[in-house]
């Protein structure tokens, strides 16, 4: 298995433009998670899909994020308009509802610079 | 969630145990201690977890005390390639999935 892929790897916009992060999760998993980690405030979860319906979004900053996923194969989360404080890195997970020990794989992260 | 404790930083030399300590006095009888760690310049990575008996698996050992107030996490021949930030997480086990990260362990594995 490929693992969660996540692109693009990288990403450098301006402010107040849209940003569009895409995660692909492992084949068979039914859990997604959108977290953000910075150096003012570490590893901190955005929001979490199961079986692709939103069950905890308390983690989404503000109403310039949003996330959806329209299948068990893929997620977007869209930034617009963009700040410079948004730079972080953004890692996607997934998870299967069959593992008992609740691990979860997550992405190589995509690093975005807001400027 | 329990909240843990954790030293910011250790060393260890190349090809000895890395013994990793986690505080989690206030637990609960249900909520399990997980580790992960998280290589520079990637996502994080499951380690191992246990609920009161010490655990191991291909990665590492688990030791967790009798009262359960702390854990020790156990790589016993660290390689350079260990060199990481390891977190300690204490979660009930259940409907909620969520995993919330504190400011971890540096481990710098020294040739």
């Amino acid at each position: 298995d490929a693992g969660v892929i996540q692109s693009p790897r990288h990403e450098v916009t301006e402010m107040g433009q849209e940003v569009t992060l895409r995660c692909k999760p492992i084949s068979g998993h039914d859990y997604l998670f959108w977290y953000r980690q910075t150096m003012m405030r570490g590893l901190e979860l955005l929001i979490y899909f199961n079986n692709n319906v939103p069950i905890d979004d308390s983690g989404m900053p503000e109403d310039r994020f949003s996330a959806k996923m329209p299948n068990a194969s893929f997620s977007t989360l869209k930034i617009q308009p963009s700040e410079p404080r948004d730079s972080a890195v953004y890692f996607c997970a997934s998870r299967s509802r069959d593992s008992n020990s609740y691990e979860q794989y997550f992405g190589p992260g995509t690093r975005l610079t807001v400027t | 969630d329990a909240k843990t404790t954790q030293p910011p930083s250790m060393d260890c030399a190349e090809g000895r145990a890395a013994n990793l300590p986690c505080n989690h006095s206030t637990i609960s009888g249900n909520e399990y201690v997980y580790w992960y760690r998280q290589i520079h310049s990637q996502g994080p990575q499951y380690i191992i977890h246990g609920l009161k008996n010490n655990e191991t698996n291909e990665m590492a050992s688990l030791i967790i005390t009798e009262d359960r107030k702390s854990s020790t996490l156990i790589l016993p021949h660290a390689t350079l390639r260990d060199t990481a930030v390891y977190y300690c997480i204490v979660r009930v086990a259940g409907s909620n999935y969520k995993l919330t990260f504190g400011k971890g362990t540096l481990l710098t594995v020294n040739p």
